[in-house]
């Protein structure tokens, strides 16, 4: 285990509806990450949060809103969401946000948008 | 931004066999380079880390060479063993930026 946990591990929704992805880390982290891991596409950086305030967001379509009420909670909710937006979506930490920091991945959650 | 391309996409290798895989980085500025390991149902996990600050590190079974003036870096994996089998991703940080540019990963199968 890393440290790292995703709730749920599998998802299926419609495009109408509403859900939210969390995230957790038990390691005492400042910073946490929201990826987008699509089939034979390397992993693409959605967000980053340093000390709870969002500090990157890669140019994220709107019915992806992320919170982040404490530097060990994360929250991806989702709405309105399109058939290719079916990925794995994975949660990362690091202890903060560098050029040098090692991130710590959660096994992620398999979302599927029919 | 920084541009990370990882070689072969697919690698299969006996067991007790070397295997290798290749990235290359484009910004010259760049100066952590992680690789990660994702088995089935996972998330990746990291399993060595080179700053470009020195040429080569060892864990083990597991290397990782750089080569600045190229720019590119290789994992090298010894005595392959059937729980190597997993998909590798490398990745850069570039100039300017604290965000990781992965590869797009090499699915490794060791055959027993």
């Amino acid at each position: 285990e890393t440290g790292v946990t995703q709730t749920p591990r599998h998802l299926v929704m419609g495009m109408t509806n509403k859900k939210s992805l969390k995230c957790e880390q038990h390691l005492g982290h400042n910073a946490m990450y929201w990826y987008k891991q699509s089939a034979k596409k390397p992993l693409e950086l959605m967000f980053v949060y340093n000390f709870k305030e969002q500090t990157e967001n890669n140019s994220v379509p709107s019915r992806f809103s992320p919170e982040c009420p404490n530097s060990s909670h994360l929250f991806l909710h989702l709405h309105t969401l399109q058939p290719e937006d079916s990925a794995l979506y994975l949660c990362a930490s690091s202890q903060d946000y560098g050029r040098q920091e090692t991130q710590y991945f959660g096994p992620g959650t398999r979302l599927l948008v029919l | 931004g920084e541009n990370v391309e990882q070689h072969p996409s697919t690698l299969s290798v006996q067991e007790g066999d070397s295997a290798v895989i290749k990235c290359t980085y484009s910004d010259s500025a760049s100066n952590y380079f992680p690789w990660y390991k994702q088995e089935l149902g996972k998330g990746p996990q990291l399993i060595i880390d080179i700053r470009s600050n020195v040429g080569e590190k060892k864990d083990q079974r597991i290397a990782v060479t750089l080569n600045k003036t190229a720019k590119h870096f290789s994992l090298h994996i010894t005595e392959t063993q059937p729980e190597d089998s997993a998909v590798y991703f490398c990745a850069a940080t570039g100039a300017g930026s604290y965000q990781l540019t992965f590869g797009k990963g090499t699915k490794l199968s060791v055959i027993p």
